[in-house]
């Protein structure tokens, strides 16, 4: 059973950079896509970015100039970097991998990430 | 690339069938047969329930079922149960972002 666990501070400065951590166990990171995707409190769904197991990327063009997002297929994790944080980024992220039809069929648990000084 | 349009709320008594609607444009939805829904419970991880359109991963309930039409996208429960009441989003490719989430219906079950 493929399982994904986020890692990473749960408390980001703003102007700083939150960066983050997802775990595969269970499965390769290779031959699949996989995704960050945040929720702020009480609101919706927003997907940030996705890299394929060969270190292709493709970020959501409303944080495109602050994403990165890279793999380590040795380590079977691939991670998340958001510069210049604010407030408004203060959510929880979940990591994701692709599935059929361009839907995410395994999730993380998400672990909430605060923007406060 | 706007949120596709949910309602934000529905609700249904123990055993009645609800239809949740996601409402976008022929740059996603309709362009696309790649809608998946999501079903939330408070404080968990989003869990995949449909793909491409209509499609039911293993272990997921016969009572859900998703269709589309033209723009709009439906997902269905069927024999609606107390576990079911949660947050339910949709999602579609888009010819843009390329991934879009729908606002997000929260169903209740009275």
């Amino acid at each position: 059973q493929v399982q994904l666990q986020e890692s990473g501070p749960g408390l980001v400065k703003p102007s700083e950079t939150l960066s983050l951590t997802c775990t595969v166990s269970g499965g390769s990171i290779s031959t699949y896509y996989w995704s960050w995707i945040r929720q702020p409190p009480g609101m919706g769904l927003e997907w940030i970015g996705y890299i394929s197991y060969s270190g292709s990327t493709n970020y959501n063009p409303s944080l495109k100039s602050r994403v990165t997002i890279s793999v380590d297929t040795s380590k079977n994790q691939f991670s998340l970097n958001l510069n210049s944080v604010t407030a408004a980024d203060t959510a929880v992220y979940y990591c994701a991998r692709h599935g059929s039809g361009y839907s995410y069929d395994y999730w993380g648990q998400g672990t909430l990430v605060t923007v406060s000084s | 690339q706007s949120a596709l349009t949910q309602p934000a709320s529905v609700s249904g008594s123990p055993g009645q069938s609800i239809t949740i609607s996601c409402t976008g444009t022929s740059s996603d939805v309709g362009g696309y047969n790649y809608v998946s829904w999501y079903q939330q419970h408070p404080g968990k991880a989003p869990k995949l329930m449909i793909s491409d359109v209509s499609n039911r991963p293993s272990g997921v309930s016969n009572r859900f079922s998703g269709s589309k039409s033209d723009n709009t996208a439906s997902l269905t429960i069927s024999g609606l149960q107390a576990e079911d009441e949660a947050d339910y989003y949709c999602s579609s490719y888009t010819s843009s972002t390329p991934y879009v989430f729908g606002t997000g219906t929260k169903v209740t079950v009275l």
